[in-house]
């Protein structure tokens, strides 16, 4: 059974600009979450997302947004960069909302410069 | 609310000793329990969770936990250390009500293992 898969692995981007990053889950796992990791804060739930219905959202700004598609992959954006915004970004997947545990995919590391 | 709160950022053991590795939880509703890895440049591994079915939980690669309802506790341990268990540790814990879908994670252990 594939993992979960997020791409890209690292990215590099200028202040103010918008990134796009992607996670496909396990096949048949229709739940999907983000967090986000830094030395600072740890992790740090972003939002979930099942049958591409957005369930939970953790305390971001707005520039912090995600969607489902119908095959349950999904996407995270993040518009207007900040340095702040420098960080390990997991992508976790489950088939029962999380209570019988995530699978978490190896991250995408994102650099703002 | 719930909160968990692992003690001791950094632990360092011999090869071969016991690892004990600690983890409180603070939750208004009965929780799920999870123990998470993290090598470096890697994503998290799954060790262990809680999900009522039994207090004491066993896990991968040796490791287990025990659910303490009294102590509000879920420690790791592992009776003989070996060095590739260097890596860092998360504690995390999940409500069972359905809007809690969402892990929170405590600040993560450390561990070191010496030669």
């Amino acid at each position: 059974k594939a993992g979960v898969t997020q791409t890209p692995r690292y990215l590099i981007k200028t202040r103010g600009q918008q990134v796009t990053l992607s996670c496909s889950p396990i096949s048949g796992h229709r739940s999907v979450s983000w967090y986000q990791q830094t030395p600072g804060q740890g992790l740090q739930f972003l939002f979930e997302y099942f049958s591409e219905t957005q369930r939970n959202k953790g305390n971001f700004p707005g520039r912090f947004s995600g969607r489902q598609f119908s095959n349950s992959r999904s996407e995270m954006n993040v518009s207007t960069l900040e340095l702040g915004d420098s960080a390990l970004y997991l992508c976790a997947s489950s088939d029962n909302r999380g209570n019988y545990g995530y699978t978490f995919g190896s991250g995408t590391r994102l650099t703002v410069v | 609310a719930q909160s968990v709160t692992q003690l001791g950022s950094h632990v360092s053991v011999s090869e071969g000793a016991l690892v004990l590795l600690r983890c409180n939880y603070s939750s208004s509703v009965p929780p799920y329990l999870f123990w998470y890895v993290q090598y470096p440049n890697q994503g998290l591994q799954l060790l262990l969770k809680y999900t009522s079915a039994a207090t004491l939980v066993k896990g991968i690669n040796g490791f287990e936990a025990e659910f303490k309802k009294s102590e509000t506790s879920f420690h790791l341990t592992k009776p003989s250390a070996h060095m590739s268990d260097a890596a860092e540790y998360f504690c995390a814990v999940s409500g069972r009500s359905g809007s809690q879908g969402n892990l929170i994670f405590g600040k993560g252990t450390k561990l070191s293992v010496k030669p």
